[in-house]
This record gives structure tokens, sequence and C-alpha cells, in this order.
């Protein structure tokens, strides 16, 4: 199985900041890796797929790119709601696999 | 509205079955892969399985090869998880989501669309 590697697990930051969450996959992957956000007792929401296309409706400062084994997910100008978990998958091979999560939290 | 709302979560003991449900709505059900999700509580997402469009092909995680079997009713639109041999690891809020399609192909991941989630609890 691939192993997704999300750093780092915990993130704080203020309302404004620029922030990366960083995934690696234990082999490569192509351009198959997807982001998600999850907010407490919610289901998640699709941001990004294949590395770096935004999903309909999604804002512009959540950006994608990455390619291979190494990917990463920027939100710019944090607001109040960006304050989420947030998660990569691999969908390059079965099983299908997720990091184990970025909690991006208020300093 | 495009919605998929799940049902069927529950209570089981350890060695119990359940049957989940996913019903959809608000777009052309046949036209996309599903697929299940779960989390376990305070834990991260954990793929499941996946259905092509027709049903011919279905792709699971090894921890529930032989126990679950997914399955779908296009005609019903509606989406299944058979749960046997429960274990007390299977415990978690189970979703369902849609496999995104582009004006021109439609495919197993980008999951754009997700249901609200079931609760399964399997405890003595």
């Amino acid at each position: 199985d691939i192993q997704m590697t999300q750093s780092p697990s915990s993130l704080s930051a203020s309302v404004g900041d620029r922030v990366t969450i960083t995934c690696r996959a234990s082999q490569g992957i192509s351009k198959y890796l997807a982001w998600f956000q999850q907010k407490p007792g919610k289901a998640p929401k699709s941001l990004i797929y294949d590395t770096s296309i935004s999903q309909s409706g999604v804002p512009s400062k959540f950006s994608g790119s990455g390619s291979g084994t190494d990917f990463t997910l920027t939100i710019s100008s944090l607001q109040p709601e960006d304050f989420a978990t947030y998660y990569c998958q691999q969908y390059y091979t079965y099983p299908i696999t997720f990091g184990q999560g970025t909690r991006l939290e208020i300093k | 509205e495009v919605q998929l709302v799940e049902s069927g979560g529950d209570l089981v003991q350890p060695g119990g079955s359940l049957r989940l449900s996913c019903a959809a709505s608000g777009f052309t059900f046949n036209r996309h892969w599903m697929s299940w999700v779960r989390q376990a509580p305070g834990k991260g997402l954990e793929w499941v399985a996946n259905i092509v469009q027709g049903g011919g092909e279905k792709y699971y995680v090894d921890s529930v090869k032989g126990r679950f079997t997914i399955s779908r009713d296009n005609a019903k639109n509606s989406l299944f998880l058979q749960m046997s041999s429960l274990r007390v690891e299977d415990t978690a809020v189970y979703f369902c989501a849609r496999g995104m399609c582009t004006s021109t192909n439609c495919y197993a991941a980008g999951l754009d669309v997700w249901g609200q989630g079931t609760v399964v609890t399997v405890s003595s």
C-alpha cells in the first residue's frame, strides 16, 4: 500500500497568514493526489484533485502543487472559516489511501 | 440539490452484520463511481470500497475484504454496504461519496460530494 505522510500534523497560524501543508507519498503517484478539508462533526469537503485542479466553488486562496512523491497545499490569507483539518489522498492505485491529517488551529 | 443521505448505522455486537444505505438525489446517479469512506472516533479518513457505474467493478481495502460487500441499485439511485463479521475496529462514521465527472469523463476518485455520515458502533 502507498503510505501518505502529511507534515506538520498540526499547525497554529493567525488570520491573514499564508500556510503550506506537505504530503509525501511512499512511492510515486504521478499527479493523482487530492486535498480535502474537514471541520469537526462534518463531512469532508473536496478542495483539489489531480494535484492542482480546484473543485468548482473552491476559493482561489487554496492551491496545490507537486508531482511524483511530494505535494503541497497552500492556503493564502487565512480566514476564520479555514481553520479545520486537511487531508491528502492518493488515487494512483488501490487501495486508495489518505494522509493522517493536518489540524490547522488559530494562534 | 445534489445530495447523499446515508442510513442504517447502529450499535451491533462483534460478529454481527449491518447494511448501510446511501440515497442519492439531484444528479444522474448511474454516471458516477461511488465510494464508502469511514472515520473512526478521533481518527483520520479511511477509504473502504468503491464501485463502478454499472456495478461490475468493485474494490476494497484489505481490512474489509471478504467481510464487506459494496453494491448499488441504479434504478433506485442507491448505494449499499453490506457489513458482516463486524469487529470492534469497524466502529466509525461511514460516509458515502461520489466520484467526480467532468464534461467528458467520470472518475473513481475526486470525491466531490459527500453524505453526512452514519454511525456504526461495534461493541458487546
